[in-house]
């Protein structure tokens, strides 16, 4: 079974461009989560999707967007990019939401903005 | 405030050697999870630890969930190379939040 796909690994942006994420969650799985993980901060959540509709959001600025297709890949889009989004953007999936599901993740987009 | 607190931030011990990294909370969680990670790569989960009082043992690898579920324990014995990464734990807050502590960086020398 294949586990969670993230593409591309690594990405060098600008200041001002925007950028589009894509995650394939394991064959089967519903559940897309999006997190940003820096050195300083740790794994941030950003926002949850389960059968393409965002269910759950963190704290993030309005630039930070996504979405869900019926096949349940996700997209993730940073528009207008900011020095302070350079991190690694990781997707996780699950079968279902919240308790006792178990998020599987990907390997990860290594965003740079320069 | 981070709503799952992990120490130490850092450990840096020498192969063979036994140690214990600690996740804490002021809340309840329904369960914990653990998960390493090596650079440039995703987290890989370890174990879920759902019962108050549970402990799990992976290989080398003891996992302890505490009695009133706010608090979690890895246990490493004898421990290798190979097992240096981030060690994270992450758990389901009664909140339906899926929380991650900020980790311990685990370096272990040959």
């Amino acid at each position: 079974k294949a586990g969670v796909t993230q593409t591309p690994r690594y990405l060098i942006k600008t200041r001002g461009q925007q950028v589009t994420l894509s995650c394939s969650p394991i064959s089967g799985h519903r559940s897309v989560s999006w997190y940003q993980q820096t050195p300083g901060q740790g794994l941030q959540f950003l926002f949850e999707y389960f059968s393409e509709t965002q269910r759950n959001k963190g704290n993030f600025p309005g630039r930070f967007s996504g979405r869900q297709f019926s096949n349940s890949r996700s997209e993730m889009n940073v528009s207008t990019l900011e020095l302070g989004d350079s991190a690694l953007y990781l997707c996780a999936s699950s079968l279902g939401r919240g308790w006792g599901n178990i998020q599987y993740f990907g390997a990860g987009t290594r965003l740079s903005v320069l | 405030t981070q709503l799952l607190e992990q120490s130490p931030q850092f450990l840096s011990i020498q192969e063979g050697e036994n140690l214990t990294v600690y996740c804490n909370s002021s809340s309840v969680f329904s369960s914990l999870q653990w998960y390493r990670q090596e650079p440039g790569e995703g987290p890989v989960l370890l174990v879920t630890v759902v019962t108050g009082g549970e402990v799990k043992k992976l290989k080398r690898l003891t996992f302890q969930f505490g009695d009133a579920r706010k608090d979690s324990s890895l246990h490493i014995t004898a421990a290798q190379p190979g097992d240096t990464g981030l060690y994270l734990c992450a758990g389901w807050d009664y909140g339906q939040n899926f929380v991650f502590g900020p980790g311990t960086r685990l370096s272990v020398l040959p």
